[in-house]
Order: structure tokens, then sequence, then C-alpha cells
């Protein structure tokens, strides 16, 4: 596609619940990269992928947060019983080389937690 | 590790107007350096993004920041605004060496006044 797609857009989950969202970066991209981005703050680093392998998953906060990418493109960042801490806009972004220096971001997901 | 500070939450300036938005950063490595701009319920824009050589850094949309290593800042300048230039703006940082991950400042609200 033309630019990174992530869905959904918007998500409701009560606390407790599981949610899975999806990256789907411009085709081709090597590097996949997930933030975080709390109300009023600026996008926190959460994990990069070079291709499968997932290089750094530094930034997750807790062991409640999973992102894989299986076969190298589209990618799932999944949250385990959600807490109200949790709600946030998360961005994904892709780029064409290993590193970030090329980032393209998508629309993000709003996930908020009731 | 790096870090961004950015001074100014919100800026409010009337159209036509010159503006300077602020960005301190700090590294213990040389760095990469970035303005995002985000508009309401999307992701990030590139402006512009200083890798090396000159210090002036032309973007998109008339925007220009300069990178001045020892004041250790990349301040963002337009020297007219538009009704459309309302948005947040982010200041970023990324190792040289390490440059998979951004560090992003906590954005500043830019409102211009008609």
């Amino acid at each position: 596609g033309a630019g990174v797609s992530q869905s959904p857009r918007y998500k409701v989950a009560k606390r407790g619940q599981d949610v899975a969202l999806r990256c789907d970066p411009i085709s081709g991209h090597v590097s996949l990269f997930w933030y975080q981005q709390a109300l009023g703050q600026g996008p926190e680093f959460l994990t990069y992928f070079q291709n499968e392998a997932q290089l750094d998953k530094s930034g997750l906060p807790s062991d409640r947060f999973f992102a894989e990418r299986p076969e190298g493109s589209v990618s799932t960042l999944k949250i385990q019983r959600t807490q109200q801490e949790d709600s946030a806009v998360y961005l994904c972004a892709s780029s064409p080389r290993t590193g970030g220096l090329g980032y393209t971001f998508g629309s993000g997901t709003r996930l908020t937690v009731v | 590790a790096q870090s961004v500070t950015q001074l100014d939450s919100q800026v409010p300036v009337f159209e036509e107007a010159p503006v300077e938005l602020r960005c301190n950063y700090s590294s213990s490595v040389s760095v990469y350096l970035f303005w995002y701009v985000q508009y309401p319920n999307q992701g990030l824009q590139l402006l512009l993004k200083y890798l090396s050589g000159s210090t002036l850094v032309k973007g998109i949309n008339g925007f220009e920041a300069e990178f001045n290593k020892s004041q250790t800042s990349f301040h963002l300048r337009k020297p007219s605004v538009h009704i459309s230039d309302t948005a947040e703006y982010f200041c970023a940082v990324s190792g040289r060496d390490t440059g998979n991950q951004f560090y992003f400042g906590t954005g500043t609200s830019l409102t211009v006044i008609p």
C-alpha cells in the first residue's frame, strides 16, 4: 500500500480484556517500530523488528505486552489483561532500511481501557 | 541514551507572524535530529531532519531548523505561519550508532490565530 496502515483506528476495551493491534507496513520495508503515545506526551519506543526478527523490545512496559512479525511484513501488538494505564495511541512506523532514518508513521490505534 | 526537551508546551502566534519552536537535546554520542508534525487524529509526518553537513536544514511547508552543537539545540523556525500550520510539533533525536530508537520530546502545540 501507499502508507503504513493500522487497524483498528479506535479500540475500547474493558479492563482485563486482551487486545490485538495490527500494523501493515509499506511493502518491502525492512524495519518496523511500535511506539506508545500517552495523552499529551511524545511517542515512546516500545519495540523494533528487522524483518521477522525482534531486535529490541526494551521499551515494552511489562510482560503483558507482546509483539510479533512472523513473516517479516504485518505486525501485531498484543496487550494482555489491559489496564487503564495502557490507554494511549499506539503508533507503528516502518522504514525501508535497517534502522529508522526513513520512518513512515501510521495514523495509530487509539486504545481506551475502561 | 538520549533525551529531548521542548521548552514550550503551547505557542500561540498570529497568522503571517514568524515562529520559533525550541528543542534542546542531551546525548553522549553523535546524533541525528528530526522534527515531526502531527495533525489531529493523524500519524507523525516528517518535517525535516539533520543527519550531517550544513547545520541549517530546510524542510517542507517552509520550515527550517538549525543544528547548534555547542548549545545542543535544534530549534524550528518559520518566517510566516499560516492557519494550516496549527498542529502538534515533536522534536526527536536518534543516536548515530544506535539509530533504531527515536527519543521524542513532549511536543509543542502551535496555534495560529487568524
